[in-house]
């Protein structure tokens, strides 16, 4: 089993649409990270949390640190979105899901 | 500010062949740093992490190898690659201590033919 489990695996949507992508963990941590990959590989991180919410722009980051859950939110969705995104954790070391690759329709 | 920088991008090796990528870091000192591999469906797998010069810990028993010859620089390495160590290869540093945030090369895309 993975330490850090994402839900879907794969979202499309069209343009303008609210996107939630999910994130569960099993083991102790201190930080959750989103991480966002694009096309060519690249990654860029978006929020690290460790508890209640944060937001930028259009996204946004929530955990419950109770429940060990965490999602990532995507307000009025736009194509340049499209990307995969990752839930990472710092355990006694980084833990990575899968990714969610997300796919916005104009 | 501080950047990372990653190269080849791209890499293709015949079996048997030996690898060398590398990555440094610029504008920071003392970072934490690592190799990740990641396969198609995977999430992102430790290879080997760094706290400090010739410090090398291995997560994962294989054909790699890792160096940290200066401060800033690290390198993955194999002597002989095999076809299952084709794969997109990412650096990534953090800062010590608390708060601890990754940041990631732009990756090699490796394949072995």
């Amino acid at each position: 089993k993975n330490e850090v489990e994402q839900s879907p695996q794969n979202l499309t949507a069209q343009e303008g649409e609210f996107i939630t992508i999910n994130c569960s963990y099993s083991v102790g941590i201190s930080a959750l990270h989103w991480l966002q990959q694009h096309p060519g590989g690249g990654i860029v991180s978006l929020f690290m949390l460790s508890s209640g919410k944060k937001k930028h722009g259009r996204l946004i980051a929530t955990i419950n640190i109770q429940e060990k859950h965490s999602s990532l939110h995507i307000t009025a969705s736009h194509p340049r979105d499209s990307a995969v995104y990752i839930c990472a954790v710092r355990g006694n070391q980084f833990y990575f899901g899968t990714g969610t690759s997300l796919t916005v329709i104009p | 500010s501080q950047t990372i920088h990653q190269w080849p991008a791209t890499l293709v090796q015949p079996v048997g062949s030996p690898l060398s990528l590398e990555c440094t870091v610029e504008g920071t000192s003392n970072p934490n740093l690592y190799w990740y591999r990641q396969a198609a469906g995977r999430g992102l797998q430790l290879l080997f992490y760094s706290v400090g010069i010739g410090q090398i810990s291995s997560e994962v028993p294989q054909n790699l190898s890792a160096s940290r010859p200066q401060d800033r620089q690290f390198i993955l390495s194999s002597k002989k690659l095999l076809l299952s160590d084709s794969g997109f290869y990412l650096c990534a540093w953090s800062l010590k201590g608390p708060g601890e945030k990754l940041f990631f090369g732009s990756g090699t895309q490796l394949s072995v033919l």
